[in-house]
């Protein structure tokens, strides 16, 4: 069975803290996403990478930064918590596209409240 | 910012009745569109991913059709039942995106006894 493991799946952190959101995948995939949901908002694209040490903005970028020092291992950073980053975090991985399928597989989510 | 709508955002339907809902996105640079169920507090999981204009899939009472051309796809449930209650959420991934995909916001499903 395939496997996205989002180590930490409930957080509460202090205003201005440094946080980590780590994700492991076990299928040896190419790519790795992350996701921010807000209700009424949907998945929201952070930050994705389609090979160890690249990576890409995706549509809401600002405040965050990530790491992709090995294949299996995708990290979400927020250098310096805000309020307006309390949000649930859902990592996903895939194959590249082009190939057929193209599935994403998901995490269970991390849901991080800054106070 | 690419735009992925769905239609209606929620839904409340008694077990037995059938349902569809709409997934309307851009209609030009298509690669692919993805059909997901997240049930809560669990992940999401691949439903279909279809690629060719007119596609048509099935799995068991769920099925999908789609239209490339005017940038919409239908999910349809015969039958809803109340382990069918979830968020259904559409995706779209462009041939010049690099394999991302945009979600639309979701449509829940809420399917009582």
């Amino acid at each position: 069975d395939v496997k996205v493991t989002q180590s930490s799946r409930y957080l509460v952190k202090r205003t201005g803290e440094k946080v980590f959101l780590e994700c492991v995948q076990d299928m040896d995939h190419e790519n790795m996403f992350w996701y921010r949901q807000d209700p009424g908002l949907g998945l929201r694209l952070i930050y994705f990478s389609y090979d160890v040490k690249m990576k890409e903005k995706g549509d809401i970028p600002e405040g965050y930064s990530v790491s992709r020092e090995k294949k299996e291992r995708f990290s979400l950073i927020l250098e310096s918590a805000s309020t307006n980053q309390t949000s649930m975090y859902l990592c996903a991985s895939s194959i590249p596209t082009g190939f057929s399928g193209n599935t994403i597989y998901f995490g269970e989510g991390s849901w991080l409240t800054v106070v | 910012i690419l735009n992925v709508e769905q239609s209606p955002q929620s839904l409340h339907v008694q077990e037995g009745d059938s349902t569809n809902f709409t997934c309307s996105f851009p209609s030009s640079n298509f690669y692919a569109l993805h059909w997901y169920r997240w049930e809560t507090a669990k992940s999401p999981e691949a439903l279909f991913v279809m690629t060719l204009n007119g596609d048509e899939k099935k799995k068991g009472r769920i099925s999908a059709t789609l239209n490339t051309k005017e940038g919409y796809s239908y999910l349809y449930i015969k039958g809803s039942q109340p382990e069918d209650s979830a968020t259904y959420l559409c995706a779209f991934m462009g041939n010049n995106q690099g394999g991302k995909l945009i979600f639309g916001q979701g449509t829940e499903l809420s399917v009582k006894p």
